[in-house]
């Protein structure tokens, strides 16, 4: 039940700190995600990568910067971290590149704290 | 770009009653809407979905609807059961997956025994 990994599982850090959150995906996937999960559960899309494209949500901060050393990895880059982005951070990936939409798979998330 | 409403926030219903919970789109591209479970402290968790081209979709206890013309979908629990008790979530989706999934708010279904 690791199709999609995350680590750390929790992070707790201090304003101003840069730290990063890795992911992982085994099944093979083209496009990976990223989505915060605020206090009140609310969803929402940052980032999605397919190899050949990044596509950026507009509200979120440049302070957030994926990176993806190869096609089984997205991580997240935060700098200069600032009270409003503690929440939880879910990885996801799905299969295919565009056209036709498949299932989203989603890591078992990171709770980041900053304090 | 899409916006999904999803009604109601919370729903309390009798173990073994049904329950159902309504989303609705804006943007009439939208043509994947997945529906997704999510325990407390757990990844959200697909449970069924829906393309465009369909009209309806069960599997065992579950369905799904879907109206594109008044661009709304609906989730039905039937039977339900204690372990059904979670957020459930509706999502939707364009631009062949590129643009990520736009979910609604999240409804909070209690199941009382």
């Amino acid at each position: 039940d690791t199709a999609v990994s995350q680590t750390p599982k929790y992070l707790v850090t201090q304003m101003g700190n840069d730290k990063s959150i890795k992911c992982e995906q085994n099944l093979g996937h083209d496009t990976m995600y990223w989505y915060k999960q605020d206090s009140k559960k609310f969803l929402k899309i940052m980032f999605s990568y397919n190899n050949k494209e990044l596509i950026i949500n507009e509200t979120v901060p440049n302070r957030f910067s994926p990176k993806s050393p190869d096609k089984a990895h997205l991580n997240l880059h935060i700098n200069s971290l600032e009270l409003g982005d503690s929440a939880v951070y879910f990885c996801a990936s799905s299969r295919g590149t565009g056209g036709w939409q498949e299932t989203q798979y989603f890591g078992p998330g990171t709770r980041l704290l900053v304090l | 770009g899409e916006n999904v409403e999803q009604h109601p926030s919370t729903l309390s219903v009798q173990e073994g009653d049904s329950a159902v919970i309504k989303c609705t789109y804006s943007d009439s591209a939208s043509n994947y809407f997945p529906w997704y479970k999510q325990e407390l402290g757990k990844r959200p968790q697909l449970i069924i979905d829906i393309r465009s081209n369909v009209g309806e979709k069960k599997d065992q206890r579950i369905a799904v609807t879907l109206n594109k013309t008044a661009k709304h979908f609906s989730l039905h629990i039937t039977e339900t059961q204690p372990e059904d008790s979670a957020v459930y979530f509706c999502a939707a989706e364009s631009g062949g997956g590129a643009d990520g999934l736009t979910f609604g708010k999240g409804t909070h279904l209690i199941i009382q025994p």
